[in-house]
């Protein structure tokens, strides 16, 4: 069965640039979870929504950062007044269980932004 | 969210057994311990998680410990495929999964 999608799988942008990122998670999978991973580091977590609305958005670095999830399916990454250190692979997960911590996530590739 | 130690690398020889150690001293009661991997390239890959009894699927078996201050992720058989990061987390209610830095396994043909 399909996984999870992500595209872009590459963006380059200049400094100061709007991008969105957008996440297909597999079907029927009502949480959703955005990580992103520097380079030789483990992902860092961002957000969390369950459904339609963010559960946990503790991770996001500051107000540059907005992600949504409209109908409880696709969800976007957005980023604003891009700098150079958002430079990262921005990873994108699902998983079928809303609640409790028994459920394994499953990630796409993600997308490699890099800020120019 | 509790702590984990792993070593920072290992190595092992194609089709040996691997055993990767991880320490979580301050895991809570209901926290489950999951394993993932991360191939180059490649989002972390599920491998496998459990609560308090030994655990096998087909990638692997999770062997932890008595007391749950540690577990042992065992490939019973390395192939140049399980070359990757391996992660151990154990994970709370809180639903997101806290990675740390995870273990770098090296696969000699």
């Amino acid at each position: 069965g399909a996984g999870v999608s992500q595209t872009p799988s590459n963006k380059v942008t200049e400094k100061g640039k709007y991008v969105e990122l957008r996440c297909d998670p597999i079907s029927g999978h009502t949480a959703l979870y955005w990580y992103r991973q520097s380079l030789g580091q483990g992902p860092e977590f961002l957000i969390y929504f369950q459904g339609t609305g963010a559960a946990d958005d503790s991770g996001l670095p500051n107000d540059r950062f907005f992600a949504v999830r409209p109908e409880g399916s696709v969800s976007t990454l957005k980023i604003q007044r891009t700098e150079r250190g958002d430079s990262a692979v921005y990873l994108c997960a699902s998983s079928l269980q809303p609640g409790g911590n028994n459920s394994p996530l499953h990630f796409g590739n993600g997308t490699r932004l890099t800020v120019t | 969210d509790a702590k984990t130690t792993q070593p920072n690398s290992m190595e092992s020889n194609e089709e040996e057994p691997v055993h990767l150690p991880c320490n979580h001293s301050t895991i809570s009661g209901t926290d489950y311990i999951h394993w993932y991997r991360q191939l180059p390239s490649q989002g972390p890959e599920y491998v496998i998680h459990g609560l308090t009894s030994n655990v096998n699927n087909r990638m692997a078996s999770l062997a932890i410990a008595e007391d749950r201050k540690s577990s042992t992720l065992i490939l019973h058989r390395a192939t140049l495929r399980d070359a990757a990061v391996y992660y151990c987390i154990p994970r709370d209610a809180g639903n997101m999964l806290t990675f740390g830095g995870g273990t770098r396994l090296m696969v000699k043909p």
